[in-house]
C-alpha cells in the first residue's frame, strides 16, 4: 500500500512567520493529496487538497505545492496566527481507491 | 443537522469485555471508515466500507470487527477488550470520489 512520509513532527514559529510541512509519497499512482487540520481534543477537518494535474493550490494564507516527479508535496501557512496552532496531518490515494494514508502529524505551535 | 455521530465519548471498561462503538451519519455517505489514533499521532485505517453489506480491513491489524447493514450505521465491537486496545477511535464517512473526509468526535477507549 501507499506509504506517506511527514516532516518535521513538531515546528515552533513565531507569529507572523511561515510554516512550512513536507511530504513524500511511495507510490507514483497516488494522485489525490489532502491537508487535514486538528487542533486540540477536535476532529480532523480537510483545509486544502490537491490533485496531480495540479501542481500548486492556494487559499487565503494557505497553500500546497505538488512534485510529482520526485513524489512529494507540501503545506505552507503563511502570516501564521495563534489559531493555527493545531496538528497537521497530509494524505494520499490512489486514483479509484477511497482510502486515504495519513502522514505522522506534524504539531505546529505559533508563539505570540 | 446532518453530521456523524459517535458513541460514547468516553468509554472505561476492563479487560475481557465485549463492547461495541457506535458511529451513525446522517449525510447520506456511502463510504465510511474507523482509523485508530492515540493522542496526537497518526491515523491507522483499521477497517472501511463502500456501501452496505460491504466491508474490509484497513492496513492497521486489529481485533475488532465491524458490519454496515444499513447505510447510516458502521459500529465497530471488541469481543475481548485487552489494554492494548486503549486508544481513540474515530469515524468517517465520504461520498463519490473522496473528495472530503467527514470525521466524527471519536471514541476514547480505556481498558483497564
Amino acid at each position: 500500500g501507499e506509504n506517506v512520509e511527514q516532516h518535521p513532527s513538531t515546528l515552533s514559529v513565531q507569529e507572523g512567520d511561515s510554516a512550512v510541512i513536507k511530504c513524500t509519497y511511495s507510490d507514483s499512482a497516488s494522485n489525490y493529496f489532502p491537508w487535514y487540520k486538528q487542533e486540540l481534543g477536535k476532529r480532523p477537518q480537510l483545509i486544502i487538497d490537491i490533485r496531480s494535474n495540479v501542481g500548486e493550490k492556494k487559499d487565503q494564507r494557505i497553500a500546497v505545492t505538488l512534485n510529482k516527479t520526485a513524489k512529494h508535496f507540501s503545506l505552507h501557512i503563511t502570516e501564521t496566527q495563534p489559531e493555527d496552532s493545531a496538528v497537521y496531518f497530509c494524505a494520499a490515494s490512489m486514483a479509484n481507491d477511497y482510502k486515504l494514508s495519513f502522514g505522522a502529524g506534524t504539531t505546529v505551535t505559533v508563539r505570540a | 443537522e446532518a453530521d456523524i455521530y459517535q458513541t460514547p465519548r468516553y468509554l472505561v471498561i476492563g479487560t475481557g469485555k465485549k463492547i461495541t462503538l457506535e458511529c451513525s451519519q446522517t449525510m447520506g455517505h456511502d463510504k465510511m471508515y474507523w482509523y485508530q489514533q492515540d493522542p496526537g499521532m497518526e491515523l491507522h485505517l483499521i477497517h472501511y466500507s463502500y456501501g452496505v453489506n460491504s466491508t474490509e480491513k484497513g492496513d492497521l491489524s486489529s481485533e475488532s470487527t465491524v458490519s454496515r447493514i444499513r447505510t447510516e450505521h458502521f459500529p465497530l465491537t471488541l469481543e475481548s477488550a485487552r489494554p492494548s486496545h486503549t486508544s481513540q477511535y474515530l469515524c468517517a464517512s465520504a461520498v463519490g470520489g473522496l473528495e472530503k473526509l467527514f470525521f466524527g468526535s471519536g471514541t476514547q477507549l480505556s481498558v483497564l
